[in-house]
């Protein structure tokens, strides 16, 4: 079992308020990453961090924000929810080991409904 | 373009019965593929990871073979129980990036029946 949390795990909000996902793993690994999936639908990488002060966007465009202050904290901020912001929500970790393939952990999700 | 494709995109089956779900990937340069189970409102969990070296590995009831010439990979699934029910999921990695890119597959939605 993974130790990685999501917080919250549902979540519904109005248009226009500012929300902040949690994500915090203690397993010390140095590389993060949130994903956004919609029913039916693949994975999206959103956002990236390879350690402390690292983040980069992924391959799907997103108008959210991430920090990376600490290891084990990969917070992901909307600052003005829409309804098209509606989705799940995951959040993964993984640490590298050298030339063998390493493993993505990945957290229960938040299911964001915006009304 | 990198893609991977899974079929069927939904399978039921009975109880104690076994089930073969596919992936064919075009990503490239391929590093490994890992088939994942994703439970209804959870995130993935990982059964398998295979290099490209390697061309079965088993996780208990689930083997996944890939053949890395034809670039198509399976799990089969024996013995099925109601807990196997779930989304499977494969996911290339190419190694041409330093983040080492995941690819995702939508997944083979699996119904278990009693």
């Amino acid at each position: 079992e993974a130790d990685i949390y999501q917080t919250p795990r549902y979540l519904v909000i109005g248009t226009g308020k500012k929300i902040t996902l949690e994500c915090s793993q203690t397993m010390g690994h140095d590389k993060m990453y949130w994903y956004q999936q919609d029913p039916g639908m693949e994975l999206h990488l959103i956002h990236y961090s390879y350690g402390v002060n690292s983040t980069e966007k992924g391959d799907l465009s997103s108008e959210s924000t991430v920090s990376r202050i600490r290891t084990e904290h990969f917070p992901l901020t909307l600052e003005s929810a829409r309804p098209s912001h509606t989705s799940q929500y995951l959040c993964a970790s993984s640490v590298s080991k050298g030339q063998g393939p390493y493993e993505q952990y990945f957290g229960p999700g938040t299911r964001l409904t915006v009304t | 373009k990198n893609q991977v494709e899974q079929s069927p995109q939904s399978l039921i089956i009975l109880e104690g019965k076994n089930c073969t779900l596919q992936c064919n990937y075009t990503v490239s340069p391929f590093s490994n593929l890992r088939w994942y189970k994703q439970d209804t409102g959870r995130g993935p969990v990982s059964l398998t990871i295979m290099t490209f070296s390697e061309n079965t590995k088993s996780n208990g009831r689930y083997t996944a073979t890939l053949d890395a010439d034809t670039k198509q990979s399976s799990l089969h699934i024996t013995a099925s129980q109601l807990s196997d029910s779930a989304s499977y999921i494969c996911v290339v990695t190419d190694r041409g990036s330093t983040l080492g890119r995941l690819y995702f597959g939508r997944g083979t939605q699996l119904t278990v029946w009693p």
